[in-house]
């Protein structure tokens, strides 16, 4: 079983719909939780970072962590094509530097 | 400013040669991280300096794999009698310190082993 599990997708969903994509993960020692965007032959780039449980909302996107239940969540409201992307979670423990990413959720947003 | 670079950002090799890929980080950045991505995966993560040396190597596969950063800035991942296996994005971060910093990535290196 790996550390964080991710639904690969794909997804597709109209222009303006909410997305909601989701992560578990099994390692009780990570306190990092974060969101990367991956355009096709790009690398990833940081969209949300959360440190232990809570909501952080930054613009249309909001960024949920439930250490109760290992559940790592992601919202995108008013959804755009430009959103169309892959999204990776990834989780940090503490006193570690590496980060141990999701399998990433292939995302396309239909105009 | 610029980002994380790398090369070359293509490389096409046959098995059993020998390979480098090249990371310039962010300038002033003291933490430089190595991960693998192959297809339809997240990064794994392979190997991370801080400074010049080496502070966690436990993500390399194998003895096939090693990684230097020689005056704590560019770095080069060498991959020695390639497998096909092998093949994957190999993906260059860089952070201002480490835990809690954000990791920028550089765009990868796209590896085929023929």
């Amino acid at each position: 079983q790996k550390e964080v599990e991710q639904d690969p997708g794909p997804l597709s969903v109209p222009e303006g719909a909410i997305v909601s994509l989701n992560c578990t993960y099994s390692n009780s020692a990570f306190q990092y939780f974060m969101w990367y965007r991956q355009y096709s032959r790009k690398g990833p780039e940081l969209l949300m970072y959360t440190y232990s449980s809570g909501n952080k909302e930054d613009g249309r996107f909001t960024a949920q962590v439930d250490k109760s239940s290992k559940y790592i969540s992601l919202f995108i409201r008013d959804s755009q094509p430009s959103d169309s992307a892959t999204y990776l979670c990834a989780s940090q423990a503490q006193g570690a530097q590496k980060l141990v990413f999701g399998q990433g959720t292939r995302l396309t947003i239909n105009p | 400013g610029a980002g994380v670079s790398q090369t070359p950002s293509n490389k096409v090799t046959e098995k059993g040669k020998y390979v480098e890929l090249r990371c310039d980080p962010i300038s002033g950045h003291t933490a430089l991280y190595w991960y693998r991505q192959s297809l339809g995966q997240g990064p794994e993560f392979l190997i991370y300096f801080q400074g010049t040396g080496a502070a966690d190597d436990s993500g390399l596969p194998n003895d096939r794999f090693f990684a230097v950063r020689p005056e704590g800035s560019v770095s080069t991942l060498k991959i020695q009698r390639t497998e096909r296996g092998d093949s994957a994005v190999y993906l260059c971060a860089s952070s201002f310190g480490t835990l809690g910093n954000e990791q920028f990535f550089g765009p990868g290196t796209r590896l085929t082993v023929l």
